[in-house]
């Protein structure tokens, strides 16, 4: 199957500092990408679409400004947290579609945020 | 707007036993719902997945039904183990093409 890549894998930081996380689609085209956000103990969230070439879509409650999408080229999309805070710690999770008309996306390993 | 709900929410059980995680979804508008597993703070394994078109899929000692009129969806287990203790997450590709996750099943198979 098709291979998501997330990196770093783990990331420690001071509050008030900025970190991207980058998620690469390794062996296929991804227009489109998905940011998703878990918290302990809870279920994933989407938290917004990344689109090649246009503006990232997000969804209600998620700071545009704070959570910056960037999709590069038709393999990378990044996410960058600015200005963490201790609440920003979170589990940060990619996706990719796969192949048109599969209906199958493929996720990225995850990159754990902690913000002291 | 789609909601999914995952019923038990955790559950224990001895191993060796067959047993059943459900998953609920309120919009059956969907492209397929897929089954993962997640073990403490690692990612997702994708464990099954179930085009709407579907009725049900089989991997090993895994069998997940989709009844997507009903909005339901099970996923058995026979034989547990206890290398299955994890987190199960069910998830549904909605109308717009978005996963929406369920709450979980925190699984505890003990030996």
């Amino acid at each position: 199957g098709a291979v998501v890549s997330q990196h770093p894998s783990r990331v420690i930081c001071k509050s008030g500092t900025s970190v991207k996380i980058e998620c690469r689609s390794l062996d296929f085209q991804a227009t489109t990408m998905f940011w998703y956000r878990q918290f302990p103990k809870q279920s994933l969230m989407l938290m917004a679409t990344s689109n090649e070439g246009s503006k990232a879509t997000y969804e209600q409650g998620v700071e545009k400004d704070k959570f910056l999408i960037n999709h590069a080229s038709l393999t990378l999309s990044t996410l960058t947290v600015t200005s963490a805070h201790p609440e920003d710690s979170s589990f940060y999770i990619c996706s990719a579609p796969g192949l048109p008309g599969v209906n199958e996306q493929f996720f990225g390993p995850g990159t754990r945020l902690t913000v002291l | 707007k789609q909601e999914v709900t995952q019923i038990p929410a955790a559950l224990s059980v001895p191993e060796g036993e067959n047993l059943v995680l459900n998953c609920s979804f309120t919009d059956s508008a969907i492209y397929n719902l897929q089954w993962f597993r997640q073990d403490p703070g690692k990612g997702l394994t994708s464990l099954l997945l179930i085009q709407s078109s579907q009725r049900e899929q089989t991997s090993g000692r895994l069998n997940a039904s989709l009844d997507k009129s009903s909005g339901r969806s099970t996923l058995y287990i026979a034989a547990s183990q206890p290398g299955d203790s994890a987190t199960y997450l069910c998830a549904v590709l909605d109308g717009t093409y978005k996963y929406i996750f369920g709450t979980g099943t925190r699984l505890k198979v003990l030996a």
